[in-house]
């Protein structure tokens, strides 16, 4: 079974910094592209960015290429996402994605998402 | 960055009626690469349709996808109550992918 298993959330200070991970278990994760994706409370999904297999090419929302860094670690099946200079507007659920090419990289499973508050 | 602007922002429908939302772009977007999801209150979003018009494992039949260039709708025919849910379109044009700002289908 596919399973992406976020964790890592929490409160945060504004202008802290954050190490988000997913876990991918049931595929084989090293042949998939992988998206993380936020969703503010009460709002819409809004795509943050992905990494092909082998890491050498990751895509960033551009108003946030600054602030995050997406890796992965395919011998531990595992995404992660390096939250800096968080503010409030940050605040939401952050869900990771497989996304699968022969669906023209839609994104075909998504964890459960896990959640980050940005507050003093 | 391409603009995905959904309509109606809200609706609602009785069961067993024929309801389409609607989805357009501020530029063209290959209808390959335009696709639906549905997130029910709660939950994580579902990959609903793929490419325009293709649905996802385990979606029902009563749900058809259309569309090309700016213009994608997705419809719903003999709606029921299980399909209450908001449903975003998402489509890549060149980075970014962009998600539109979803449809909330409410059942009567």
């Amino acid at each position: 079974e596919v399973k992406v298993l976020e964790s890592g959330g929490g409160l945060v200070q504004p202008g802290g910094s954050l190490k988000l991970s997913c876990a991918a278990s049931g595929f084989d994760f090293s042949r998939y592209w992988m998206s993380w994706v936020r969703q503010a409370p009460g709002k819409g999904l809004e795509w943050i960015g992905e990494i092909n297999p082998d890491s050498s090419t990751i895509n960033y929302m551009p108003s946030l290429k600054d602030k995050f860094i997406i890796s992965r670690d395919n011998a531990k099946n595992t995404l992660y996402l390096q939250m800096s200079k968080v503010r409030s507007e940050d605040t939401a659920l952050y869900y990771c994605a497989r996304g699968v090419l022969r669906y023209y990289y839609a994104m075909d499973y998504w964890g459960q998402g896990t959640s980050v508050t940005v507050s003093s | 960055e391409n603009v995905l602007t959904q309509s109606p922002a809200i609706m609602s429908a009785s069961p067993g009626e024929k309801v389409t939302m609607t989805c357009r772009a501020s530029s063209s977007v290959s209808s390959s690469y335009l696709h639906w999801y549905q997130q029910k209150s709660g939950a994580s979003p579902k990959l609903w349709i793929y490419s325009t018009s293709n649905l996802a494992s385990g979606v029902p039949a009563r749900f058809s996808g259309s569309g090309s260039g700016t213009s994608y709708s997705l419809t719903i025919n003999n709606v029921e109550a299980e399909d209450a849910a908001t449903y975003y379109c998402q489509q890549y044009s060149g980075y970014p992918w962009t998600f539109g700002g979803g449809t909330k289908l409410e059942i009567k």
